[in-house]
């Protein structure tokens, strides 16, 4: 079947830095992606990894091991506006292929 | 910046009634989806749209939900005869070729009463 496993919640300090894990088990692997949703909005692209290693945009980076089927969200310099829910997401197939989003995780940050 | 398009932003029903939520995706985009999300749950995957045929839908898309790109422009999900469970935000996405990140619109909350 299909899982991706993430932290239900998680509670940050503002200027900190944060890490969210995300694991999955998923029937096809083309790629990891993270998307940002805060309450009542859309979810917003925020990174793609198809490959093994870091990508970085701006105070966000993202990180990808296929052979351990886990990939993270770092988020620096956390700032107000970054409480949200963030959500990874599997793509499991090529251009027409669906997205299987995991459960989410509540980003909570502490003046 | 494009946006996808996503009307109405709320609508209420009676249960076993017929509701058509619309949207406009991004005009160079090819590939567009329908997701939902239950009230503080994740996105769940419902259809999606390439070629002006369906690629894939999961067991949530089942008889009652059908799917249209009636003019080239306009993507809708019709729900046949609403149950209270199909109570839920429901959001377009679309992508063009190549590109890995879908825009979603800002979604439709459907209650159904």
């Amino acid at each position: 079947g299909q899982s991706l496993e993430q932290p239900s919640e998680v509670t940050a300090v503002e200027g900190a830095i944060v890490q969210i894990n995300c694991t999955y088990q998923t029937s096809g692997f083309y790629g990891l992606s993270w998307y940002q949703q805060h309450d009542g909005g859309a979810p917003t692209f925020l990174s793609y990894n198809a490959l093994d290693g870091l990508e970085e945009t701006g105070r966000f980076s993202s990180f990808l091991s296929r052979s351990d089927s886990y990939g993270y969200l770092l988020l620096q310099e956390l700032q107000m506006k970054d409480s949200a829910s963030y959500f990874c997401a599997v793509r499991e197939g090529s251009s027409a292929s669906k997205i299987i989003f995991g459960s989410g995780t509540r980003l909570s940050i502490r003046p | 910046e494009p946006e996808v398009t996503q009307t109405p932003s709320h609508q209420v029903t009676q249960m076993g009634q017929e509701v058509i939520l619309r949207c406009v995706p991004i005009s160079n985009h090819l590939y567009f989806y329908w997701y939902r999300q239950i009230l503080g749950q994740k996105v769940e995957f419902l259809v999606s749209f390439y070629n002006n045929e369906i690629s894939e839908k999961s067991e949530i898309f089942d008889d009652q939900f059908s799917v249209e790109r009636p003019d080239g422009s306009n993507f809708t999900l019709k729900i046949r005869s609403t149950k209270l469970e199909d109570s839920a935000m429901y959001f377009c996405a679309s992508h063009t070729s190549g590109s890995y990140g879908y825009t979603f619109g800002s979604g439709t909350r459907l209650t159904v009463v």
